[in-house]
């Protein structure tokens, strides 16, 4: 079946823009998960939703950072006024329940996003 | 964090040899580790995992112990191929939805 799917691949932007990425998660999986990763890293948790609501967003660094699961599928990360420091892999994943502590997440293909 | 900067540890075997990569994890409340496999531009792909309550797991090729005592793992690849090659990074659930990574090992087998 399909994986976790994540678009775009590649973001380039002006520092002070706004992006939007996006992650669909494997079919059926309640649980979704955001993770940062930068160069030469393993990845850092940011967020994660059991169904519509975050029930951790503890990772997120600041204000800036928003992420949204509207109809408990599909889910957005938001940053707004991008800074350099901003530039790294996001990366999406998914689980079958809901966020368990012994569940096993599934990764996507991550969007790799440039901010100059 | 546990990052500690862009130079990743490197672990070179030849094709056919065994593997081991190692890892410490810092929390005694995580009861759930997973070992992911990252390849170039891609995500990481799910390995083999490991609970709480065991110390030893095998997979197909692969094998994960468990040390609770000194907080390691270790993940054993039997008959390394060029396939192979990757970064590997152990996780741990200290808390509910929360994965926390190591700083990761790369792997490069040589044919």
């Amino acid at each position: 079946g399909a994986g976790v799917s994540q678009t775009p691949s590649n973001k380039v932007t002006e520092k002070g823009k706004y992006v939007e990425l996006r992650c669909d998660p494997i079919s059926g999986h309640t649980a979704l998960y955001w993770y940062r990763q930068s160069l030469g890293q393993g990845p850092e948790f940011l967020i994660y939703f059991q169904g519509t609501g975050a029930a951790d967003d503890s990772g997120l660094p600041n204000d800036r950072f928003f992420a949204v699961r509207p109809e408990g599928s599909v889910s957005t990360l938001k940053i707004q006024r991008t800074e350099r420091g901003d530039s790294a892999v996001y990366l999406c994943a998914s689980s079958l329940l809901a966020g368990g502590s012994q569940e096993t997440q599934y990764f996507g293909p991550g969007t790799r996003l440039l901010v100059l | 964090g546990e990052s500690v900067g862009l130079h990743l540890p490197t672990l070179s075997v030849q094709e056919g040899d065994n593997s081991i990569i190692n890892c410490a994890y810092s929390n005694s409340a995580s009861d759930y580790f997973i070992w992911y496999k990252q390849e170039s531009g891609k995500g990481p792909q799910f390995i083999i995992d490991i609970r709480s309550n065991m110390d030893k797991r095998q997979g197909q090729r692969v094998t994960v112990l468990l040390n609770k005592t000194v907080k390691h793992l270790s993940l054993q690849i039997a008959a390394t191929q060029p396939g192979d090659s990757a970064v590997y990074f152990c996780a741990e659930t200290p808390e509910m939805g929360k994965l926390i990574f190591g700083q990761g090992t790369e792997l490069s087998v040589k044919p």
